[in-house]
């Protein structure tokens, strides 16, 4: 069936450093790729999508490119501040049931 | 503004007892989801809702209930039969289902069995 495997965490970095979480996932057909994030006691937002190959999805500093070849979705920022700090989770939207499915999420902590 | 509004954000539960946790959106959207989170575990579908007076059980759907008498509204009630109900509780919507459309998601709900 169809998944997400994004890598774990906590990552830890200073301000400033780069910001890489991995995702990767398994899907039939063409879904859509989501990056949400969680900020402490608060429900998710969308952080940034993507629908088809080759999109990248960019908001607030942070990118994402859809690679159909390789299955993945890797979030960056090229310099991470520390309102960064929150769980960042991938999803992809596919299937009949229309559902989103989740990865683990990763927690990002950043040091002043 | 819209958005979507869940109630209370803590919850206190006695062994034994049910409680119901409220979702209500003003987005107009159709489809409605709950989720559970744990530490470490994302986030697990209970259950979601695509349309006015039908709903389906998510991956983790037992020791829960819910009802979408209305299309604003999808409250999840957690009975006594559900054995580990301490978690944070997210509901969430989309305008369709969830295939390429942004989900909207409430500030949760903290459960916890006292």
């Amino acid at each position: 069936g169809d998944s997400v495997t994004q890598m774990e965490g906590p990552v830890t970095l200073s301000e400033e450093a780069f910001l890489t979480i991995n995702c990767t996932y398994t899907a039939t057909g063409y879904p859509s790729l989501f990056w949400y994030v969680q900020y402490p006691g608060e429900g998710l937002q969308l952080l940034l999508k993507a629908t088809k190959a080759d999109d990248k999805g960019s908001n607030k500093g942070f990118e994402a490119t859809y690679r159909k070849e390789t299955t993945s979705f890797h979030l960056e920022k090229g310099s991470v501040q520390v309102s960064d700090s929150a769980v960042y989770f991938c999803a992809l939207g596919a299937g009949n049931n229309r559902k989103l499915i989740w990865g683990l999420g990763t927690s990002l902590a950043v040091n002043p | 503004d819209g958005g979507i509004t869940q109630s209370p954000k803590y919850l206190f539960r006695k062994e034994g007892q049910n409680v119901t946790l409220s979702c209500e959106q003003n987005l107009n959207h159709d489809a409605m989801y709950w989720y559970r989170q744990d530490p470490g575990q994302g986030l697990r579908l209970i259950y979601y809702s695509q349309i006015v007076n039908d709903f389906q059980k998510g991956d983790i759907a037992e020791g829960y209930s819910v009802s979408r008498e209305k299309k604003e509204s999808f409250p999840l009630t957690v009975t006594s039969a559900q054995k580990n109900p301490t978690a944070f509780y997210l509901c969430a919507s989309t305008a369709r289902g969830a295939l390429n459309t942004e989900a909207f998601f409430g500030q949760g709900t903290r459960l916890t069995v006292v």
